[in-house]
């Protein structure tokens, strides 16, 4: 079976430092990937997707930027947080082929920027 | 664009009575439709999803949604409200093109009173 994990569960950093935020998946080829963003009371919103390695599309701009180095690894990386970055992040897979739409989360990293 | 709205941010129910959370979408081509639940501080997930098909779908925990294409809904109900179904709840349609994207409403809390 298919698993997502995310890591580190929370994290407080401070105004101007770096931010890595991983997330690999298990039991699937090149799926496709994502990073969305929860801030209260606000939603979801996509930050990245990816469809294979080394191919990023960027929903917003932002500070924030994502890789894709191997097949079922997403980073999100920040080079200086702004307070603003605080917020729920969730990577989220989907199938590559065969695909029926839906999305299948990880667990989430709290970020506080203080 | 694909674009999902969610009536009421909040919706406060007894325990023992029904569920009716509202999704409207907005799709120019037939839209996949899901739901979503999130617990506190834990990822999303998939309660229910219509492709195609039947417009009634049934999905975990006794949920069920219906998909009318004639007042582009898909609302959530569920017969009688359990203590354990407080959380968010998030309405999606998906974008299936370049990979496939999830476009979300900003989301329902739902209250269970006993």
């Amino acid at each position: 079976s298919q698993t997502i994990h995310q890591w580190p569960a929370t994290l407080v950093q401070p105004v101007g430092s770096p931010l890595s935020l991983e997330c690999t998946v298990e039991g699937t080829s090149n799926p496709n990937l994502y990073w969305y963003r929860q801030a209260a009371g606000r939603g979801l919103q996509l930050l990245f997707y990816s469809v294979g390695i080394g191919q990023i599309s960027s929903e917003v701009p932002q500070n924030l930027s994502a890789s894709r180095p191997q097949d079922r690894q997403f980073i999100l990386s920040s080079k200086k947080l702004l307070l603003s970055d605080s917020g729920f992040y969730l990577c989220a897979w989907s199938a590559g082929t065969r695909n029926t739409g839906e999305l299948f989360f990880g667990e989430g990293s709290r970020l506080t920027v203080l | 664009a694909q674009s999902v709205t969610q009536l009421g941010s909040h919706v406060s129910v007894s325990e023992g009575a029904l569920v009716l959370l509202r999704c409207n979408y907005s799709s120019s081509v037939p839209p996949y439709l899901f739901w979503y639940v999130q617990y506190p501080n834990q990822g999303l997930q998939l309660l229910l999803k219509y492709t195609t098909g039947a417009t009634l779908v049934k999905g975990i925990n006794g949920f069920e949604a219906e998909f009318k294409k004639s007042e582009t809904s898909f609302h959530l109900t569920k017969p009688s409200a359990h203590m354990s179904d407080a959380a968010e709840y998030f309405c999606a349609v998906s974008v299936m093109e370049y990979g496939n994207k999830l476009v979300f409403g900003a989301g329902t809390i739902l209250r269970v009173k006993s």
